[in-house]
């Protein structure tokens, strides 16, 4: 069983456009994020919810709104879509605050 | 602010051969510091945590509060172990997790 889950695994699209990502995790966790990998392969954490709490809400453009409607998900919707924002998007869960997270497999978003 | 620093972003060595990568962090409180590793084009996985002290894959990494490192060592390399490395430092009282810039490491037959 897939213990964080990501869809899509790829996503292409247009500058403008709306779209989003889903992150399901069946751990049982209680904490969310999602991260940005760049073209650098830098990691920078996004968001954090905790039992469907936002906790961490790091300086993202507010074209990126998370949503999460119970805390096995977190779903992260992007508007207007920017050439920048091509990246890879981790979905992460952790059963505790400061222990080790559990990553999905990401999803590569690719903005043209 | 918590900071994490790996200053090689490139790492490249012959099979057999020890390989180290270092890890150094900022940080005012007790730190929680982690090893990720990232196969092509996979998921991050978890690799060591500090407060475990346990070897995975061969790999070892030791806190030292005194130089503020926690850096990554395998006495000898194994092809597979080419992946990207992360060094990741926690919050004891909070969820942020502060990741290095990664190293790349290539082990070469």
């Amino acid at each position: 069983d897939t213990a964080v889950s990501q869809t899509p695994k790829y996503l292409v699209t247009q500058m403008g456009n709306d779209k989003s990502i889903k992150c399901e995790q069946n751990l049982g966790h209680d904490t969310m994020y999602w991260y940005k990998q760049d073209s650098k392969k830098f990691l920078k954490i996004m968001f954090s919810y905790n039992n469907k709490e936002l906790i961490i809400n790091e300086t993202v453009p507010n074209r990126f709104s998370p949503k999460s409607p119970d805390k096995a998900h977190l779903n992260l919707h992007i508007n207007s879509l920017e050439l920048g924002d091509s990246a890879v998007y981790f979905c992460a869960s952790s059963q505790l605050r400061g222990s080790p997270l559990h990553f999905g497999n990401g999803t590569r978003l690719t903005v043209t | 602010a918590q900071r994490v620093t790996q200053p090689e972003k490139l790492l490249s060595v012959f099979k057999g051969a020890p390989v180290e990568l270092k890890c150094n962090y900022s940080y005012s409180g007790s730190p929680e510091l982690f090893w990720y590793v990232q196969y092509s084009r996979q998921r991050l996985q978890l690799l060591l945590r500090h407060i475990s002290r346990e070897s995975i894959k061969g790999f070892t990494a030791d806190l030292n509060k005194g130089e503020t490192s926690f850096h990554l060592k395998k006495p000898f390399a194994q092809e597979e172990d080419s992946a990207m490395y992360y060094c990741a430092l926690g919050e004891t009282s909070g969820s942020r997790l502060t990741f290095g810039e990664g190293t790349q490491l290539t082990v070469n037959p």
